[in-house]
């Protein structure tokens, strides 16, 4: 069966320093994956989105990046935290055509 | 661009009162709907999906919704609440091309005792 799994669930980092969350996919090939952000009281917001090794888009201009340097795994980054990237970081991928997502467990990062 | 609306960021219900969550979509072809469900902490989880079998969808938990067409709306139902349902709700719109969900804004659900 397919399982998706997201670390580290709880991030503490200082503004300035860097990030580096990741997801991976079990059980499938070529997924569709997604990262999406929860700030405090606010939806999600869909951050990028990959539907290959090498292909991400971003929906979002902000201090964020994101990598997908193999097929199951995506990677989200930042070279400087900061304040503003406080929130719960999610990474989704896509179950096939017209299947919906699948969610990680989630990333609660605090940005001090 | 395809657009989904919950009317309501906060909803309060009884335990054992009825639940009602409200989503809109807009859309001129009638997409694939879901609803997922996210307790604190967590990552979203899926209560249901519409994919045009059926217009009453069953999902877990006791909790169903019911696709109306007439109303663009795909509202979710429980005739009981149970403390256990405090949650955070989402309903959710897929694109045409079936690869990119849209969602809405999120119902907080409290339930009082």
């Amino acid at each position: 069966s397919q399982t998706i799994h997201q670390w580290p669930a709880t991030l503490v980092q200082p503004v300035g320093s860097p990030l580096s969350l990741e997801c991976t996919v079990e059980g499938t090939s070529n997924p569709n994956l997604y990262w999406y952000r929860q700030a405090a009281g606010r939806g999600l917001q869909l951050l990028f989105y990959s539907v290959g090794i090498g292909q991400i888009s971003s929906e979002v201009p902000q201090n964020l990046s994101a990598s997908r340097p193999q097929d199951r795994q995506f990677i989200l980054s930042s070279k400087k935290l900061l304040l503003s990237d406080s929130g719960f970081y999610l990474c989704a991928w896509g179950g096939g055509a017209y299947s919906g997502y699948t969610f990680g467990s989630g990333t609660r990062l605090t940005v001090v | 661009a395809q657009s989904v609306t919950q009317l309501g960021s906060h909803v309060s219900v009884s335990e054992g009162a009825l639940v009602l969550l409200r989503c809109n979509y807009s859309s001129s072809v009638p997409p694939y709907l879901f609803w997922y469900v996210q307790y604190p902490n967590q990552g979203l989880q899926l209560l249901l999906k519409y994919t045009s079998a059926a217009t009453l969808v069953k999902g877990i938990n006791g909790f169903e919704a019911e696709f109306k067409k007439s109303e663009t709306s795909f509202h979710l139902t429980k005739p009981s609440a149970h403390m256990s349902d405090a949650a955070e709700y989402f309903c959710a719109a897929l694109n045409n091309a079936g690869n990119m969900l849209t969602f809405g804004g999120g119902t907080r659900l409290m339930v009082k005792p």
